[in-house]
């Protein structure tokens, strides 16, 4: 059992590149989020989707766009990449039942020169 | 005010010692309290689920105090491994988890 998993894990961009950050669960989850995190910070949501279907915007969705074509799928594409972009994204899933915690991506290192 | 904030620390602890962490929230109609673990440049992990009783596994015990909203990690006979940071996860109710900034241990021989 796979679990999320995010490719690539490292990627350099140089600035007005573009690029997609895969995401892929194996566990039937409803809920898949896409997080950055700026050194020293927290997590902060980018986008999210309950569903097949459904995505919605999180607290800091500016540069990103998100598709859900399938239950396993959860894509995050960077078009016209910018320094500010630079930061560590984390694929996470949850059944979105209940008392449920939140599983992991290894996460995808991209720097924007 | 921020929706989940906690201390950053660092907090720097001797072997063997207890130390504890809070994190309040101010959305009161939050529902579910997680405490994860973060290690340098790694994803977070689930630590514990924090339940209005409180709950203990091993060294580490959480607890809800509802009406103050806030959440507390305790860490007794701290291991030089415990050193991490640690986030406090807040839910509300439509699953959309709010991450602390996290705090910072440091534990040394």
């Amino acid at each position: 059992n796979a679990g999320v998993t995010q490719t690539p894990k490292f990627r350099i961009l140089k600035i007005g590149q573009s690029m997609t950050l895969q995401c892929t669960q194996d566990m039937n989850h409803n809920y898949m989020y896409w997080y950055r995190q700026d050194p020293g910070m927290g997590l902060k949501l980018i986008y999210y989707s309950v569903g097949a279907g459904i995505t919605d915007k999180g607290e800091v969705p500016n540069g990103y766009n998100v598709s859900r074509s399938t239950t396993e799928d959860f894509p995050l594409r960077l078009e016209l990449a910018a320094p500010s972009q630079t930061s560590v994204y984390f694929c996470a899933s949850n059944p979105g039942q209940g008392v449920s915690p939140l599983h992991f991506g290894n996460g995808t290192r991209l720097t924007v020169t | 005010r921020k929706e989940v904030e906690q201390d950053p620390g660092p907090f720097n602890v001797p072997e063997g010692a207890t130390v504890a962490f809070n994190c309040t929230y101010s959305n009161s109609a939050s529902q579910s309290f997680f405490w994860y673990r973060q290690d340098c440049r790694k994803e977070p992990k689930l630590l514990m689920s924090v339940y209005s009783s409180g709950n203990e596994d091993g060294r580490f015990t959480a607890q809800l105090n509802r009406a103050s909203q806030y959440i507390s990690l305790l860490i007794r006979d701290s291991k030089l491994s415990d050193s991490a940071t640690y986030l406090c996860v807040v839910n509300r109710g439509s699953y959309i988890p709010t991450f602390g900034r996290g705090t910072s241990l440091i534990v040394h021989p």
